[in-house]
């Protein structure tokens, strides 16, 4: 069974806007990690962030987490049409992933 | 270097009938998981393998689901008397090590399709 919502659970942009999505968890975390999913490659790993950690960059991507509130969110600044894909958070505990149901993204040129 | 492999990438089988899907994993990853993904489930954990510990089962949705690793490399996912709900996408990942920095690296996946 799933744990944790993410919302929104699809999102429209233009080229060159930003994208937040945001992802609630229900049980503690050692890690909270995003993948990206689309038909070209599959699911790939984007980042990690630790449940010690409260930000983290890579690159165009900036994942916060919120241990209190159990929440994180993921940005993607200056958006290009090849980000267009559906994203999703998991909750890394115990080694598996539990993932939530994902945000589409669409990001038009 | 090479990524995970599956195989088959596509199956389509009869209800009651056994499958096997295979998984080969990044060479030296000592970590592998099966999940699974259905439009109705999303996302599914079904069981990990981590070096030479017992692996994590707490996944399978029911006993016509078993997994076997050998030799610390190659994996089966085998369904026994398939059932329609099981049609589903199968995803093997591996990882380097348990919670690695860098994630879990994801196979293409193979469809199942039970009529």
């Amino acid at each position: 069974s799933q744990q944790g919502e993410e919302d929104p659970q699809a999102l429209s942009i233009q080229e060159g806007e930003n994208a937040t999505m945001n992802c609630s968890y229900k049980t503690s975390i050692n890690n909270l990690q995003w993948y990206r999913q689309n038909s070209g490659r599959g699911l790939v790993h984007l980042i990690l962030i630790r449940s010690n950690e409260r930000e983290k960059h890579s690159g165009r991507l900036r994942v916060t987490l919120d241990t209190s509130k159990k929440s994180s969110s993921l940005l993607i600044t200056a958006s290009r049409a090849a980000d267009t894909a559906s994203y999703f958070c998991a909750n890394g505990r115990g080694g598996k992933l539990i993932f939530g149901q994902g945000t589409e993204l669409s990001v038009k040129p | 270097g090479a990524g995970v492999s599956q195989s088959p990438s596509n199956k389509v089988t009869e209800k009651g009938k056994d499958v096997e899907l295979r998984c080969d994993p990044i060479s030296g990853h000592t970590a592998l998981y099966w999940y699974r993904q259905s439009l109705g489930q999303g996302l599914e954990f079904l069981i990990y393998f981590q070096g030479n510990s017992a692996p994590d089962k707490s996944g399978l949705p029911s006993d016509r689901f078993s997994a076997e690793r050998t030799g610390g490399s190659v994996s089966t996912l085998t369904i026994q008397r398939t059932q329609q709900e099981d049609s589903a996408v199968y995803l093997c990942a591996s990882s380097l090590e348990r919670e690695a920095p860098g994630g879990q690296y994801f196979g293409p996946g193979t469809r199942l399709t039970v009529t």
